[in-house]
């Protein structure tokens, strides 16, 4: 069991919709993180939320919207999304300082159609 | 330009023998690197990790090396296990400020009973 949760595990959306990935933990972990993995490539890197600030935008479109309402609480807003922006979407989070592992959700598998 | 590599994209062994997954890098700054195992539908799950001041550590059946001077670590598996079958992931960081991961393309160990 993965102590990272993120919801939904699948979602199907056009290109018009909008609609909202969710990641939530209780680890107490001050550092929150999205990452986009395509299939048969390594996670890249979306966004980063230290003490609920955004720290880290790695140019990602505004279509991708983050929010951060608490510490435990980790939202990816989207909207008009390109079919290109399939893939499955990872929530982390890690202690704050040196050397501490993230720990991941088991992901959102998203399809733009 | 990929800053953390793994050049074998595959890798099959005997239940019993040991895996060895190898991993190179080319940021002289990466001072933290961990191992991930990914199962398919899942998020990637940490392993081990090393700091840049330490040149081995060990974890039960996993043992990670780290050669500074020729930017390369490896993950050995001692004995190797049918559950053992997954991607594995290099990952590194950079600098306290700083603690997002930067993946390597993984490695699909597959044991054989």
């Amino acid at each position: 069991d993965t102590e990272v949760t993120q919801t939904p595990k699948h979602l199907v959306m056009g290109m018009t919709n909008k609609k909202s990935l969710k990641c939530e933990q209780h680890m107490g972990h001050r550092a929150m993180y999205w990452y986009k993995q395509k299939a048969k490539k390594p996670p890249e890197l979306m966004f980063v939320y230290s003490y609920e600030k955004l720290s880290i935008n790695e140019s990602v479109p505004s279509r991708f919207s983050p929010e951060c309402p608490n510490s435990s609480l980790l939202n990816l807003h989207l909207h008009a999304l390109q079919p290109e922006d399939s893939a499955l979407y990872l929530c982390a989070s890690s202690r704050q300082g040196e050397n501490s592992p993230l720990h991941f959700g088991n992901g959102t598998r998203l399809t733009v159609t | 330009d990929q800053q953390v590599k793994q050049n074998s994209p595959s890798l099959s062994v005997q239940e019993g023998r040991i895996s060895i997954l190898n991993c190179d890098y080319t940021n002289s700054m990466f001072d933290y690197f961990l191992w991930y195992k990914k199962y398919p539908a899942e998020g990637p799950t940490f392993l081990i990790s090393i700091s840049s001041i330490k040149d081995k550590n060990e974890d039960g059946r996993f043992t990670v090396f780290l050669n500074k001077s020729a930017k390369h670590l490896s993950l050995h598996i001692v004995p190797s296990q049918p559950g053992d079958s997954a991607v594995y992931f290099c990952a590194a960081s950079a600098g306290t400020g700083r603690r997002a991961l930067t993946f390597g393309s993984g490695t699909r160990l597959q044991v054989q009973p």
